[in-house]
């Protein structure tokens, strides 16, 4: 099955810094990797997503970008805010009717004021 | 807004007690749900797919008869702890996917004294 390693387990920066977590899967038949940001006893939430046909992604302070050959995929944050703070994790699947995800262990992000 | 609805949000209960965990998706049917237990500061590990008009698909080292899951209709999926112990304390968290990406619910803690 899928196994998606992610590092660093924790990252500390300060405010207005980027930060930056990176993920590496082994199926090379996954196509779907989204990243999810949870705070302490909340739900996840979806903050980006990237499929297989594209290399990089944007939306305002975040990207994420994949490099397939590599099966590796990263997540940027720039400029960071205090709000920012919490644990980010990345996820990957391969879709069709075996779809499920398969999350890396998590980076807690600790954003400095 | 949410899109996925889960409930309750927390419960405590005696050993030996059942308890049912509700999962809905808001506004969209959902033939696929999937129910992730989750412990401090870990990730989130998928315990079973359930599946509508169809048994659920558990997870390796999941006890299906131990966590029973029930998709009867578009919108909601159940999971019931049968017969909790202490050991089966954690935060559950259902989630359904919509226009290819995966939400999340708010997730239940369950804490069995």
């Amino acid at each position: 099955g899928e196994n998606v390693e992610q590092h660093p387990s924790t990252l500390s920066v300060q405010e207005g810094d980027s930060a930056v977590i990176k993920c590496t899967y082994s199926d090379s038949a996954s196509n779907y990797f989204p990243w999810y940001k949870q705070e302490l006893g909340k739900r996840p939430q979806l903050i980006i997503d990237i499929r297989s046909n594209v290399g990089e992604k944007k939306d305002q302070r975040i990207a994420v970008t994949l490099n397939k050959t590599a099966k590796h995929f990263s997540l940027h944050i720039t400029e960071t805010q205090p709000e920012d703070s919490a644990v980010y994790f990345c996820a990957a699947s391969s879709g069709g009717s075996n779809y499920k995800l398969t999350f890396g262990k998590g980076t807690l992000l600790t954003v400095n004021p | 807004g949410a899109v996925v609805s889960q409930h309750p949000s927390r419960v405590i209960c005696k050993s030996g007690t059942s308890v049912k965990i509700e999962c809905r998706s808001l506004d969209f049917q959902a033939t696929t749900m999937f129910w992730y237990r989750q412990f401090p500061k870990q990730s989130l590990m998928l315990m079973a797919t359930s599946n509508e008009g169809s048994k659920a698909t558990y997870e390796q080292g999941v006890e299906k008869d131990k966590f029973l899951i029930n998709h009867a209709s578009l919108t909601l999926s159940t999971l019931t702890v049968t017969s909790a112990h202490p050991e089966d304390s954690s935060f559950y968290i259902c989630s359904a996917p919509r226009g290819g990406a995966e939400y999340f619910g708010a997730g239940t803690r369950l804490s069995v004294l």
